[in-house]
């Protein structure tokens, strides 16, 4: 089976960094994704960590670790339209696999 | 170019009906994948389609779950007997091929079942 941890609520005030852990316990893992999902909307893809270290595109950063089972989703100078749920998932961005997502994580920006 | 599109977007049934939910992939894209999404939590797969073919249908939860992509673009969902446990967001995503790239996700459908 595969499972994927990650904290239900984070808050941060605008301008801050903020880091969103996703711990998995995962058969056969392709390597972890990271979605942004706005209330009602679409999940939204934002990185992909295939091999161990930084993925760095603009604000967001995202990070992996195989031998720690463990990832994290950085995101810098937090703006309002960053609140919104973020799932990391288990499954490569577009593999014949499907994704296994975590529960997700409801990021709070205060102004 | 344009988005996946799910059609409807909203759909309320009540327990025992028959409901299809409709997704139109990205032009091109071979791939497709149905997902559910209840309230706080993260979307379950469902199935995946290569082309016209089904192939992988591991997630649906039972019989009463049939999808089709018959001309391997639109494809439909279809619940029989619909169940309230049944309500959730359903989910469509495709991508370009099977191997290399991003899913992208429709809108969803919403589906409550009374």
């Amino acid at each position: 089976g595969q499972s994927l941890e990650q904290p239900s609520e984070v808050t941060a005030v605008e301008g801050a960094i903020v880091q969103i852990n996703c711990t998995y316990q995962t058969s056969g893992f392709y390597g972890l994704s990271w979605y942004q999902q706005h209330d009602g909307g679409a999940p939204t893809f934002l990185s992909y960590n295939a091999l161990d270290g930084l993925e760095e595109t603009g604000r967001f950063s995202s990070f992996l670790s195989r031998s720690d089972s463990y990832g994290y989703l950085l995101l810098q100078e937090l703006q309002m339209k960053d609140s919104a749920s973020y799932f990391c998932a288990d499954g490569a961005s577009g593999s014949a696999r499907q994704l296994t997502f975590g529960s997700g994580t409801q990021l709070t920006v205060l102004p | 170019g344009a988005g996946v599109s799910q059609t409807p977007s909203n759909k309320v049934t009540e327990k025992g009906k028959y409901v299809e939910l409709r997704c139109d992939p990205i032009s091109g894209h071979t791939a497709l994948y149905w997902y559910r999404q209840s309230l706080g939590q993260g979307p379950e797969f469902l199935i995946y389609f290569q082309g016209t073919g089904a192939a992988d249908d591991s997630g649906l939860p039972n019989d009463r779950f049939f999808a089709v992509r018959p001309e391997g673009s639109v494809s439909t969902l279809k619940i029989q007997r619909t169940e309230r446990g049944d309500s959730a967001v359903y989910l469509c995503a495709s991508s370009f091929k099977d191997t290399t790239d991003t899913q992208y996700f429709g809108p969803g459908t919403r589906l409550t079942v009374l």
